[in-house]
């Protein structure tokens, strides 16, 4: 059974920065795209980024391109969002997703809350 | 940028009856080297990450009762609920994956009359 599990959010002055991680179980991680949802409180979803099995080939929206890292480690079957000067419109709760093209597979999310 | 379009904004359907979802890309999202339509349909309720419905426009994903139904082609595609449950209360968004950055609709609310 497919296992996504976020960590890593929380509440993060603005300007700050935060990591995310997700750790993958029930499917070969190394041989699958994995890419980042997010959701703003009582908003729709916004894809954020996509990374390649590999991690050679990284997609962003255009709005966070710059502050926003996408990453991956294949031995420790783990997702990354390196995220940094954060701003208030980026508290979202943030999923991680299997898969690169429609997303069959998603984690319960983890909450980033931007405030002073 | 794609932009996602859907309507209604909301919906109340009895118990039982159709419902249906509207969703429009701005740009054909059909890929021709494969001849598919690059569209997915997620379902959403109250605390819970969406689940994937429907892609390739119209291909249930496994497990999705098959009173989901999803149709269209190049840039109109509906979702149809053909006898609503009560468990179908919830959020539907339809996401384009032809072109990035992928892109979802705002989403459409369907709840009980």
């Amino acid at each position: 059974e497919v296992h996504l599990v976020e960590s890593g959010g929380g509440l993060v002055q603005p300007g700050g920065s935060l990591r995310l991680s997700c750790e993958a179980s029930g499917f070969t991680f190394s041989t699958t795209w994995m890419t980042w949802v997010r959701q703003a409180p009582g908003k729709g979803l916004e894809w954020v980024a996509t990374i390649k099995q590999d991690g050679s080939v990284t997609s962003y929206v255009d709005s966070l391109r710059g502050r926003f890292i996408i990453s991956r480690d294949n031995s420790k079957s783990s997702l990354y969002l390196q995220m940094s000067s954060l701003r208030a419109e980026d508290t979202a709760v943030y999923y991680c997703v299997k898969d690169g093209w429609w997303f069959p597979y998603w984690g319960q999310g983890t909450l980033v809350t931007v405030s002073s | 940028d794609i932009v996602m379009t859907q309507s209604p904004d909301s919906l109340a359907v009895s118990l039982g009856e159709r419902a249906t979802v509207n969703c429009k890309s701005s740009q054909d999202v059909l890929y021709t080297s494969n001849n598919k339509n690059h569209l997915a349909w997620y379902q959403q309720k109250p605390g819970q990450p969406p689940k994937l419905l429907i892609y390739w426009a119209s291909t249930r994903q496994s497990g999705v009762p098959d009173r989901f139904s999803g149709s269209g082609s190049g840039t109109d595609y509906t979702l149809t609920i053909s006898s609503l449950q009560a468990e179908d209360v919830a959020v539907y968004y339809c996401h384009q994956y032809h072109t990035l950055p992928f892109t979802f609709g705002p989403g459409t609310k369907v709840e009980i009359k």
